[in-house]
């Protein structure tokens, strides 16, 4: 079936430095990609999505590029905050097979910036 | 402002308790889930709704139950908790299965001694 991988956390970085998160993707067909984020103590909120090959979400200075061919869809930032402190996590759509049109989610990379 | 509410933020209860989990969204969303988030596995999904009366199986329903009787509401049935339903929960809704955004609740803390 479809599933998720991400990067194992925790991650802790300096205030202003780069961030990547791995994630890649099974899928049959063409899912829809996502990137949620969980500020401490709150629900998941949609932070970008990507829906074909090719296509690069971005919000808040978050970046991802949809990349079909390595099944990939890793999030970027330049220069992180103490403020995008928080779990972050890879899902897809996929449009086959029995979890068609529901998010398939990976376990989560729990990123902590240091002043 | 539009959202997804769930009740109680926190609970402990007994093993066999029967309890329920209350989830309202104010979107006029038809398509609405439930997970369970654990450390290490993420969020899985236990049941979701493409509609009222339309319900079915996520991932991991064994040892609950849901129902959709209105459009707006979604509540989530533990008949029998056991320990391994100590878990966090969240309830979240999206305009239609499918690839648009999924709004989320803030989570129940469940504990189950």
């Amino acid at each position: 079936g479809d599933s998720v991988t991400q990067m194992e956390g925790p991650v802790t970085l300096s205030e202003e430095a780069f961030l990547t998160i791995n994630c890649t993707y099974t899928a049959t067909g063409y899912p829809s990609l996502f990137w949620y984020v969980q500020y401490p103590g709150e629900g998941l909120q949609l932070l970008l999505k990507a829906t074909k090959a090719d296509d690069k979400g971005s919000n808040k200075g978050f970046e991802a590029t949809y990349r079909k061919e390595t099944t990939s869809f890793h999030l970027e930032k330049g220069s992180v905050q103490v403020s995008d402190s928080a779990v972050y996590f890879c899902a897809l759509v996929g449009d086959y097979g029995g979890s068609q049109g529901n998010l398939i989610f990976g376990k989560g990379t729990k990123l902590s910036v240091k002043p | 402002e539009a959202q997804v509410t769930q009740n109680p933020r926190y609970l402990i209860t007994v093993t066999g308790k029967k309890l329920t989990v209350t989830c309202s969204q104010n979107m006029n969303h038809e398509y609405m889930s439930w997970y369970r988030q654990d450390p290490g596995l993420g969020l899985r999904q236990i049941y979701y709704s493409m509609n009222v009366e339309v319900t079915d199986k996520g991932d991991v329903p064994e040892g609950y139950k849901v129902s959709r009787k209105e459009k707006r509401n979604f509540p989530l049935i533990l008949e029998s908790p056991s320990p391994n339903q100590t878990s966090l929960y969240f309830c979240a809704s999206s305009p239609i299965r499918g690839n648009t955004e999924a709004f989320f609740g803030q989570g129940t803390r469940l504990t189950v001694v």
